[in-house]
Protein backbone atom coordinates (compact mmCIF):
# COMPACT_ATOMS: atom_id res chain seq x y z
CA UNK A 1 0.00 0.00 0.00
CA UNK A 2 2.46 2.63 -0.96
CA UNK A 3 1.97 6.21 -1.08
CA UNK A 4 3.39 8.59 -3.26
CA UNK A 5 6.51 7.75 -5.20
CA UNK A 6 8.80 10.62 -6.31
CA UNK A 7 12.20 10.11 -7.55
CA UNK A 8 15.11 10.46 -7.71
CA UNK A 9 14.85 12.40 -4.13
CA UNK A 10 17.94 14.41 -4.63
CA UNK A 11 18.97 15.45 -7.97
CA UNK A 12 21.95 17.76 -9.24
CA UNK A 13 22.22 19.50 -12.61
CA UNK A 14 24.64 21.42 -14.39
CA UNK A 15 23.45 24.21 -15.26
CA UNK A 16 21.93 24.04 -19.18
CA UNK A 17 20.91 20.05 -18.49
CA UNK A 18 17.72 18.95 -18.24
CA UNK A 19 16.03 17.75 -15.33
CA UNK A 20 13.30 14.65 -15.28
CA UNK A 21 11.24 14.49 -11.74
CA UNK A 22 9.09 11.39 -11.32
CA UNK A 23 5.77 10.42 -9.74
CA UNK A 24 3.95 7.62 -9.36
CA UNK A 25 0.67 8.31 -7.65
CA UNK A 26 -0.98 6.24 -4.97
CA UNK A 27 -3.04 2.98 -5.95
CA UNK A 28 -6.55 3.80 -7.34
CA UNK A 29 -5.07 7.88 -8.03
CA UNK A 30 -6.01 9.31 -11.09
CA UNK A 31 -5.74 13.12 -10.06
CA UNK A 32 -1.76 14.60 -9.88
CA UNK A 33 -0.76 17.74 -8.62
CA UNK A 34 2.95 19.52 -9.08
CA UNK A 35 4.11 21.92 -6.77
CA UNK A 36 7.35 23.60 -6.20
CA UNK A 37 8.47 25.05 -2.80
CA UNK A 38 11.05 27.88 -2.93
CA UNK A 39 13.75 28.02 0.10
CA UNK A 40 11.46 30.05 3.03
CA UNK A 41 8.57 29.97 0.59
CA UNK A 42 5.32 28.06 0.94
CA UNK A 43 4.11 25.18 -1.91
CA UNK A 44 3.67 27.15 -5.17
CA UNK A 45 0.89 25.38 -7.38
CA UNK A 46 2.19 24.77 -11.04
CA UNK A 47 0.11 21.84 -13.02
CA UNK A 48 -2.48 19.54 -12.44
CA UNK A 49 -2.89 16.39 -14.74
CA UNK A 50 -5.32 13.33 -14.89
CA UNK A 51 -4.53 10.87 -17.41
CA UNK A 52 -3.27 11.83 -20.80
CA UNK A 53 -4.98 15.48 -19.65
CA UNK A 54 -3.53 18.29 -18.68
CA UNK A 55 -5.98 19.76 -16.64
CA UNK A 56 -4.38 23.12 -15.25
CA UNK A 57 -1.05 24.25 -15.75
CA UNK A 58 -1.63 28.31 -14.74
CA UNK A 59 1.34 27.43 -12.74
CA UNK A 60 3.91 26.69 -14.73
CA UNK A 61 6.13 28.52 -16.20
CA UNK A 62 5.72 29.40 -19.96
CA UNK A 63 9.17 28.28 -21.10
CA UNK A 64 11.30 24.71 -20.49
CA UNK A 65 9.02 23.64 -18.63
CA UNK A 66 6.30 20.39 -19.31
CA UNK A 67 4.43 17.70 -17.73
CA UNK A 68 2.74 14.65 -19.20
CA UNK A 69 0.95 11.86 -17.15
CA UNK A 70 0.76 8.89 -19.31
CA UNK A 71 -1.72 6.16 -19.49
CA UNK A 72 0.76 3.90 -18.45
CA UNK A 73 4.20 5.17 -16.40
CA UNK A 74 4.36 7.42 -14.01
CA UNK A 75 4.20 11.61 -13.97
CA UNK A 76 7.26 13.33 -15.20
CA UNK A 77 8.09 16.70 -14.90
CA UNK A 78 10.66 18.09 -17.06
CA UNK A 79 12.19 21.38 -17.09
CA UNK A 80 14.78 21.97 -19.92
CA UNK A 81 17.89 23.95 -20.08
CA UNK A 82 18.00 24.59 -15.98
CA UNK A 83 19.16 27.60 -14.83
CA UNK A 84 19.91 27.95 -11.48
CA UNK A 85 16.39 29.86 -10.32
CA UNK A 86 15.16 26.18 -10.97
CA UNK A 87 16.51 24.44 -7.59
CA UNK A 88 13.99 23.87 -5.56
CA UNK A 89 12.13 21.41 -3.74
CA UNK A 90 9.25 19.94 -6.22
CA UNK A 91 6.19 18.12 -4.64
CA UNK A 92 4.10 15.70 -6.28
CA UNK A 93 0.60 15.11 -4.84
CA UNK A 94 -2.14 12.64 -5.61
CA UNK A 95 -5.80 12.11 -5.11
CA UNK A 96 -8.56 10.01 -5.97
CA UNK A 97 -11.17 10.98 -8.78
CA UNK A 98 -13.64 12.10 -6.66
CA UNK A 99 -15.85 14.56 -7.87
CA UNK A 100 -17.00 17.59 -6.06
CA UNK A 101 -15.05 17.41 -2.86
CA UNK A 102 -11.51 17.79 -2.65
CA UNK A 103 -10.35 15.00 0.33
CA UNK A 104 -6.88 16.59 0.32
CA UNK A 105 -3.79 15.67 -1.25
CA UNK A 106 -1.45 12.81 -0.16
CA UNK A 107 1.97 14.14 -1.04
CA UNK A 108 5.29 12.42 -1.96
CA UNK A 109 8.45 13.04 -0.31
CA UNK A 110 9.51 15.41 -2.76
CA UNK A 111 12.50 15.96 -5.25
CA UNK A 112 15.40 18.38 -4.17
CA UNK A 113 16.88 19.95 -7.53
CA UNK A 114 19.79 21.80 -7.10
CA UNK A 115 21.74 23.45 -10.32
CA UNK A 116 24.90 23.92 -10.02
CA UNK B 1 -9.06 33.85 -6.55
CA UNK B 2 -8.39 32.11 -3.16
CA UNK B 3 -5.62 32.82 -0.97
CA UNK B 4 -4.69 31.58 2.56
CA UNK B 5 -2.35 34.20 5.28
CA UNK B 6 -0.54 32.87 7.75
CA UNK B 7 0.85 35.71 9.46
CA UNK B 8 3.55 34.27 11.69
CA UNK B 9 6.14 32.77 10.38
CA UNK B 10 8.01 31.54 13.14
CA UNK B 11 6.39 30.93 16.46
CA UNK B 12 8.79 29.14 19.69
CA UNK B 13 7.24 27.89 22.23
CA UNK B 14 8.53 25.83 25.50
CA UNK B 15 7.07 21.99 25.91
CA UNK B 16 4.11 21.36 27.16
CA UNK B 17 2.70 24.82 26.52
CA UNK B 18 -0.30 25.03 24.31
CA UNK B 19 0.09 26.25 20.70
CA UNK B 20 -2.23 28.53 18.25
CA UNK B 21 -1.16 29.09 14.77
CA UNK B 22 -3.16 31.65 12.79
CA UNK B 23 -4.40 31.14 9.41
CA UNK B 24 -6.69 33.04 7.50
CA UNK B 25 -8.16 32.46 3.98
CA UNK B 26 -10.21 34.51 1.22
CA UNK B 27 -12.19 33.31 -1.03
CA UNK B 28 -15.77 33.78 -2.18
CA UNK B 29 -17.97 30.50 -0.26
CA UNK B 30 -17.08 28.45 2.22
CA UNK B 31 -14.19 26.66 1.04
CA UNK B 32 -12.67 23.60 2.24
CA UNK B 33 -9.61 24.08 4.77
CA UNK B 34 -6.33 22.02 5.67
CA UNK B 35 -3.64 22.08 8.21
CA UNK B 36 -0.70 20.21 7.02
CA UNK B 37 2.86 19.66 8.86
CA UNK B 38 6.06 19.40 7.21
CA UNK B 39 9.10 18.05 8.94
CA UNK B 40 12.73 19.12 7.51
CA UNK B 41 13.33 17.35 4.47
CA UNK B 42 10.17 15.61 4.17
CA UNK B 43 6.74 15.57 2.07
CA UNK B 44 3.89 17.05 3.22
CA UNK B 45 1.15 14.99 5.93
CA UNK B 46 -2.29 15.90 6.42
CA UNK B 47 -3.33 16.78 9.76
CA UNK B 48 -7.06 17.74 9.53
CA UNK B 49 -9.37 19.07 7.08
CA UNK B 50 -12.73 21.20 7.33
CA UNK B 51 -15.86 20.39 4.69
CA UNK B 52 -18.51 21.39 6.49
CA UNK B 53 -20.56 20.78 9.77
CA UNK B 54 -19.16 20.78 12.76
CA UNK B 55 -16.83 23.87 13.14
CA UNK B 56 -14.40 22.26 15.61
CA UNK B 57 -12.00 19.92 13.62
CA UNK B 58 -10.07 17.29 15.17
CA UNK B 59 -7.04 15.73 13.32
CA UNK B 60 -3.85 13.58 13.84
CA UNK B 61 -1.30 13.95 16.99
CA UNK B 62 -3.73 15.71 18.96
CA UNK B 63 -4.37 19.03 17.08
CA UNK B 64 -7.46 20.77 16.45
CA UNK B 65 -8.42 23.32 14.13
CA UNK B 66 -11.66 26.19 14.65
CA UNK B 67 -13.50 27.06 11.36
CA UNK B 68 -14.86 30.51 12.04
CA UNK B 69 -16.98 32.19 8.89
CA UNK B 70 -17.14 35.60 10.11
CA UNK B 71 -13.43 35.70 10.85
CA UNK B 72 -12.67 33.61 7.72
CA UNK B 73 -9.95 31.88 9.88
CA UNK B 74 -9.06 28.58 10.67
CA UNK B 75 -6.67 28.45 13.56
CA UNK B 76 -4.83 25.29 14.32
CA UNK B 77 -4.37 24.28 17.95
CA UNK B 78 -2.79 21.84 20.26
CA UNK B 79 -3.22 22.08 24.00
CA UNK B 80 0.16 20.77 24.80
CA UNK B 81 2.85 20.85 22.52
CA UNK B 82 5.91 18.06 22.29
CA UNK B 83 9.08 18.55 21.21
CA UNK B 84 8.31 16.57 18.00
CA UNK B 85 6.04 18.65 16.57
CA UNK B 86 8.68 21.44 15.66
CA UNK B 87 7.94 21.36 12.23
CA UNK B 88 6.23 23.68 9.39
CA UNK B 89 2.78 24.04 9.35
CA UNK B 90 0.73 24.56 6.05
CA UNK B 91 -2.92 26.17 6.24
CA UNK B 92 -4.64 25.40 2.85
CA UNK B 93 -7.56 26.31 1.25
CA UNK B 94 -9.36 24.66 -1.72
CA UNK B 95 -13.01 25.22 -3.77
CA UNK B 96 -16.13 23.36 -2.15
CA UNK B 97 -16.72 21.79 -5.73
CA UNK B 98 -15.84 20.71 -8.52
CA UNK B 99 -11.87 20.86 -9.51
CA UNK B 100 -9.55 20.16 -6.62
CA UNK B 101 -7.12 22.82 -6.90
CA UNK B 102 -5.21 23.40 -3.67
CA UNK B 103 -3.52 26.99 -2.66
CA UNK B 104 -0.98 27.02 0.43
CA UNK B 105 -0.18 30.04 2.76
CA UNK B 106 3.42 30.37 3.08
CA UNK B 107 3.79 28.40 6.32
CA UNK B 108 4.71 28.70 9.73
CA UNK B 109 7.55 27.38 11.67
CA UNK B 110 6.96 25.97 14.83
CA UNK B 111 10.19 26.03 17.56
CA UNK B 112 9.81 23.60 20.48
CA UNK B 113 12.28 24.42 23.61
CA UNK B 114 12.48 22.40 26.48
Amino acid sequence: NAGVMQNPRHLVRRRGQEARLRCSPMKGHSHVYWYRQLPEEGLKFMVYLQKENIIDESGMPKERFSAEFPKEGPSILRIQQVVRGDSAAYFCASSPPVEGRSDGYTFGSGTRLTVV
Amino acid sequence: AQSVTQPDIHITVSEGASLELRCNYSYGATPYLFWYVQSPGQGLQLLLKYFSGDTLVQGIKGFEAEFKRSQSSFNLRKPSVHWSDAAEYFCAVAPSGGYQKVTFGTGTKLQVIP
